[in-house]
């Protein structure tokens, strides 16, 4: 069974910091999907990445795929509270409902 | 317009009633998606549909039963509610597998 781990689970920040959430696992993917869930609303996808070592960068948000392709990371520049919100990490495997799995997420909540 | 609806968007009912929650999308997409989201926010597949055929059916106890009418729709009939299945239902869709899903917002089911 393909696991992914978030970490950390909870953060809550003030304004303007810089934070990362990572997701890890142990198998390989053969891509990965960062999605944001905002309270009472679904989850929305922010960027896939596809190849090993790829960095993304969407406004004050940099992704970066894991060399391995095993791990990934979130990183916010000048957190807003606009940020808030859970982050959701999904992977694609090798298994069907490999395909399906998400990270238990990271609630982040910055204050103004 | 609304790509993925869901409904209701609340719902409140006492073990041991038959509930359904409806689903339509109008993005065109072939595939469909239950979630289920507990308390502690984590997002666990259920089923998943591809052009009206069933394809990914996780652990789930056979009182959930998922119909799909025609690839726009996907509804979720519960039977015999339990504590337990208080949580948030989403839908989703996509075109297929790989790519992006696309959520509903949710539906609040609570068990009294």
């Amino acid at each position: 069974t393909q696991l992914l781990e978030q970490s950390p689970q909870f953060l809550s920040i003030q304004e303007g910091e810089n934070l990362t959430v990572y997701c890890n696992s142990s198998s390989v993917f053969s891509s990965l999907q960062w999605y944001r869930q905002e309270p009472g609303e679904g989850p929305v996808l922010l960027v896939t990445v596809v190849t090993g070592g790829e960095v993304k960068k969407l406004k004050r948000l940099t992704f970066q795929f894991g060399d391995a392709r095993k791990d990934s990371s979130l990183h916010i520049t000048a957190a807003q509270p606009g940020d808030t919100g859970l982050y959701l990490c999904r992977g694609y495997g090798s298994s069907n409902t490999g395909k399906l799995i998400f990270g238990q997420g990271t609630t982040l909540q910055v204050k103004p | 317009d609304t790509a993925v609806s869901q409904t209701p968007k609340y719902l409140v009912t006492q073990m041991g009633n038959d509930k359904s929650i409806k689903c339509e999308q109008n993005l065109g997409h072939d595939t469909m998606y239950w979630y289920k989201q507990d308390s502690k926010k984590f997002l666990k597949i259920m089923f998943s549909y591809n052009n009206k055929e069933l394809i990914i059916n996780e652990t789930v106890p056979n009182r959930f039963s998922p119909k799909s009418p025609d690839k726009a729709h996907l509804n979720l009939h519960i039977n015999s509610l339990e504590l337990g299945d208080s949580a948030v239902y989403f839908c989703a869709s996509s075109t297929d597998l790989f790519t992006e899903q696309y959520f509903g917002p949710g539906t609040r089911l609570t068990v009294t």
